[in-house]
């Protein structure tokens, strides 16, 4: 089945430094990625939708120069999280589907960001 | 999408059914619907989806009402691995478009 690759899975890093997430597509082309965060006890809300060789488009309140999405590929998307503070830390979950394939969606097992 | 209601959470024996119910009272003829699970810190797990009919896998069977107004997933022989947050979305299949998470329901089995 589709496998989606997320590194790393788990990151530490101080407080005003960049964090850069990777999401990758290992036997499949993903023509859309998805970036949600999750809080703790909280559910998964999503950050934005990128496309490949296209802008990624931010759900309400994300902001966009603090979290930089590329996905200059069809297998591969990465997520930046800019001067990150405490307040970034959460889980980041990348979610990937294919051209013509309304239900495949796979995602990638998370990454534990801690900003301290 | 239309709106879901889930029981905030659900205690199960091992080994026994789990029937973990949903209620989608404003689903649309096109809206199909999906179940994800997520075991703790790790990223959700497709688990089912249909529209009108029944339907049964390898994890999980889905039973919706004639009505389309609710539905039931069942995982017949639940085990501790089994324990996770399970999601009810209700949708249109339209690639490009993200999947919406509510709050879910957490299911507990315990031995």
């Amino acid at each position: 089945g589709a496998v989606v690759s997320q590194h790393p899975s788990r990151v530490i890093c101080k407080s005003g430094t960049s964090v850069k997430i990777e999401c990758r597509s290992l036997d499949f082309q993903a023509t859309t990625m998805f970036w949600y965060r999750q809080f703790p006890k909280q559910s998964l809300m999503l950050m934005a939708t990128s496309n490949e060789g296209s802008k990624a488009t931010y759900e309400q309140g994300v902001e966009k120069d603090k979290f930089l999405i590329n996905h200059a590929s069809l297998t591969l998307s990465t997520l930046t999280v800019t001067s990150a503070h405490p307040e970034d830390s959460s889980f980041y979950i990348c979610s990937a589907s294919s051209r013509g394939s309304g239900t495949g969606y796979t995602f990638g097992s998370g990454t534990r960001l801690t900003v301290v | 999408d239309a709106k879901t209601t889930q029981p905030t959470s659900m205690d199960c024996a091992e080994g026994r059914a789990a029937n973990l119910p949903c209620n989608h009272s404003t689903i649309s003829g096109n809206e199909y619907v999906y179940w994800y699970r997520q075991i703790h810190s790790q990223g959700p797990q497709y688990i089912i989806h249909g529209l009108k009919n029944n339907e049964t896998n390898e994890m999980a069977s889905l039973i919706i009402t004639e009505d389309r107004k609710s539905s039931t997933l069942i995982l017949p022989h639940a085990t501790l691995r089994d324990t996770a947050v399970y999601y009810c979305i209700v949708r249109v299949p339209q690639a490009g478009t993200a999947l919406i998470f509510g709050k879910g329901t957490t299911l507990s089995v315990s031995s």
